[in-house]
């Protein structure tokens, strides 16, 4: 089975500090994405990664950077913490020739 | 670009009652289509999808889709619900052309209550 990892299922950080989520996918796959969802708004991507030191902005990048310097990781960061980046975040993982992707459990961050 | 509209922010069903869970989508081009279920603190799974051939899409759990290219609709159904059935459901739509065509865009998501 396809295994996504998410570094923390609850996380609690406080405004203006720098915050890194990291997914880790088992499957050798090339594609990776970032979610937050949020209730009534559904999942937006932030970014996705086609390859290793690959990305490219989705729909809500503001206040967001990633890294992926490996093929299997793929890092969310917040570079200074908001209010209303309080979400929920989803990883996601899926092959190339595939438009199926597999989800991580997400972490729940709350910026205070 | 596509976007997706999921008809019912919420539906309650009883249990053992048939549900149908709507979605329509909106696209300049041709597009694949699919379900995801959210149970309560987990991640999102994939239920069913749409790629081409018959446009009746069987997915797990009993589920299945209608593709109706005409309506450009993609409505989830299921004849005889359970209480384990209580999820939140995503349809999702991704076009098939060009250099990021792997990217899916989500509804905005149905929660689907079955009560005893």
């Amino acid at each position: 089975d396809v295994k996504v990892t998410q570094s923390s299922r609850y996380l609690v950080k406080r405004t203006g500090e720098k915050v890194f989520l990291e997914c880790v996918q088992d499957m050798d796959h090339e594609n990776m994405f970032w979610y937050r969802q949020d209730p009534g708004l559904g999942l937006r991507l932030i970014y996705f990664s086609y390859d290793v030191k690959m990305k490219e902005k989705g729909d809500i990048p503001e206040g967001y950077s990633v890294s992926r310097e490996k093929k299997e990781r793929f890092s969310l960061i917040l570079e200074s913490a908001s209010t209303n980046q309080t979400s929920m975040y989803l990883c996601a993982s899926g092959t190339g020739g595939s438009y199926e992707q597999y989800f991580g459990p997400g972490t729940r961050l709350t910026v205070t | 670009a596509q976007s997706v509209t999921q008809l019912d922010s919420q539906v309650p069903v009883f249990e053992e009652a048939p549900v149908e869970l709507r979605c329509n989508y909106s696209s300049s081009v041709s597009v694949y289509l699919f379900w995801y279920v959210q149970y309560p603190n987990q991640g999102l799974q994939l239920l069913l999808k749409y790629l081409s051939g018959s446009t009746l899409v069987k997915g797990i759990n009993g589920f299945e889709a209608e593709f109706n290219k005409s309506q450009t609709s993609f409505h989830l159904r299921k004849p005889s619900v359970h209480i384990s059935d209580t999820a939140e459901y995503f349809c999702a739509v991704s076009k098939h052309s060009g250099g990021s065509n792997y990217k899916l865009t989500f509804g905005k998501g149905t929660l689907l209550t079955v009560n005893p």
